[in-house]
């Protein structure tokens, strides 16, 4: 069964805080999202990554950074927490097809709170 | 440039009565579109997708969407509702236009009533 885990559900950290979200696929997928989720705009996307050591900025990328280092594990680094920065963060994973409409599986989400 | 619209960002149904969630797209380019529901602390669970077959797509959980590009709508209906439908539901669009990334609507909360 496919499966995307996110280190964390819920995370609090304080003002100024260098923030890790870990993200991992176990299903050899080439690409990799970061969205945030907040209410009334739906998913807006971060960065992603196409394959390993490859990344993309996406609608919102200022305030994040990523790294990609293998295939399996996508993470998310926000340098210096700011209050506008709290929000529900999901992760992606995606093998891509020719019609590239193929289905992303997405992990439960990382809840954060920046104080 | 690609954008998704979701007409109603709640709705309320009784246990047993018919859904509707309105989905309005714009796309340049032949578009796929998917339905994503979202349960209360659980990530989000693929519906149901339209990638250029049949514009009436079946989904899971007696969920289906009709694709009219004259109208460019993709609106989710069921046609009696359950408790356990009760979620946030998301439209996506997709499109080779748009470096094939996708593109969220605002979400549509929906309540079943007992």
């Amino acid at each position: 069964d496919v499966k995307v885990t996110q280190s964390s559900r819920y995370l609090v950290k304080r003002t100024g805080e260098k923030v890790f979200l870990e993200c991992v696929q176990d299903m050899d997928h080439e690409n990799m999202f970061w969205y945030r989720q907040d209410p009334g705009l739906g998913l807006r996307l971060i960065y992603f990554s196409y394959d390993v050591k490859m990344k993309e900025k996406g609608d919102i990328p200022e305030g994040y950074s990523v790294s990609r280092e293998k295939k399996e594990r996508f993470s998310l680094i926000l340098e210096s927490a700011s209050t506008n920065q709290t929000s529900m963060y999901l992760c992606a994973s995606r093998q891509p097809g020719l019609a590239g409409a193929n289905e992303q599986f997405f992990g439960p989400g990382t809840r954060l709170t920046v104080l | 440039a690609q954008s998704v619209t979701q007409l109603d960002s709640h709705v309320s149904v009784s246990e047993g009565t018919p859904v509707l969630l309105r989905c309005n797209y714009s796309s340049s380019y032949s578009p796929s579109l998917f339905w994503y529901v979202q349960h209360p602390n659980k990530g989000l669970q693929l519906l149901l997708k339209y990638t250029s077959a049949a514009t009436l797509v079946k989904g899971i959980n007696g969920f289906e969407a009709e694709f009219k590009k004259s109208e460019t709508s993709f609106h989710l209906t069921k046609p009696s509702a359950h408790m356990s439908d009760a979620a946030e539901y998301f439209c996506v669009v997709i499109s080779k236009a748009a470096g094939n990334k996708l593109t969220f609507g605002g979400g549509t909360r929906v309540l079943v009533k007992p």
